[in-house]
């Protein structure tokens, strides 16, 4: 079955410091990633996301991830946090018929 | 443009009493529609989705329904609510077509007391 493991709970980072949120992914086929991000009390927005080609992708608020097959990982960056990126991450795998598959989730938090 | 609409935000009932969330979008027209639940400090799990009217399918077994009545009309409900249905309750929709990841709405916050 698919599944999708974000191995940290909390994350704190200092303001301007460079970020990188872990994912690992387990699908038997080419998977479809996602990373979301969800403030508290809101749904979730949609950051990026992968179906094939360049490995690295951008997304909005200046993130990036890089899919790595070898490693089964999607690997959410930014080099330089804000204190607004403050919100938990769901990374998520599209499996067959359009079902997402989320993990856990992690939470970030941004230090003066 | 597409949107999604999602209410109420929050809702607070007693035990055995019924539930019924609703959610439409609009701008597009035989989406997909999902209904997740969000436990505090938990992960989002799929509890059903919908490809067209009347098309249900549930992915956890439990004490809570879905219907879709009308196109870009997805509604969840309950006959009894428990305890344990409290939670953070996400709509969200895609395209029929290709895997374009989901549109959410803004959540129901639902305090079973």
């Amino acid at each position: 079955a698919q599944s999708v493991t974000q191995p940290d709970i909390h994350i704190t980072v200092s303001e301007g410091a460079s970020l990188e949120l872990r994912c690992n992914y387990s699908y038997g086929a080419t998977p479809y990633l996602f990373w979301y991000v969800q403030s508290p009390g809101q749904g979730l927005q949609l950051l990026l996301k992968y179906f094939s080609g360049d490995t690295l992708v951008q997304g909005i608020k200046g993130f990036e991830a890089e899919f790595k097959r070898s490693q089964s990982s999607f690997n959410l960056r930014k080099p330089s946090v804000h204190w607004s990126d403050a919100a938990e991450y769901f990374c998520a795998v599209g499996t067959g018929f359009q079902k997402l598959v989320f993990g856990t989730g992690t939470r970030l938090l941004v230090s003066p | 443009s597409q949107t999604i609409h999602q209410w109420p935000a929050t809702l607070v009932q007693p035990v055995g009493s019924p539930l019924s969330l609703e959610c439409t979008v609009e701008g597009t027209s035989n989406p997909n529609l999902y209904w997740y639940r969000q436990a505090a400090g938990r992960g989002l799990q799929l509890l059903f989705y919908s490809v067209g009217i009347g098309q249900i399918s549930s992915e956890v077994p439990q004490n809570l329904s879905a219907s879709r009545p009308q196109d870009r009309q997805f509604i969840l409900s309950s006959k009894k609510l428990l305890l344990s249905d409290s939670g953070f309750y996400l709509c969200a929709w895609s395209p029929g077509q290709g895997d374009n990841g989901y549109t959410f709405g803004s959540g129901t916050r639902l305090t079973v007391v």
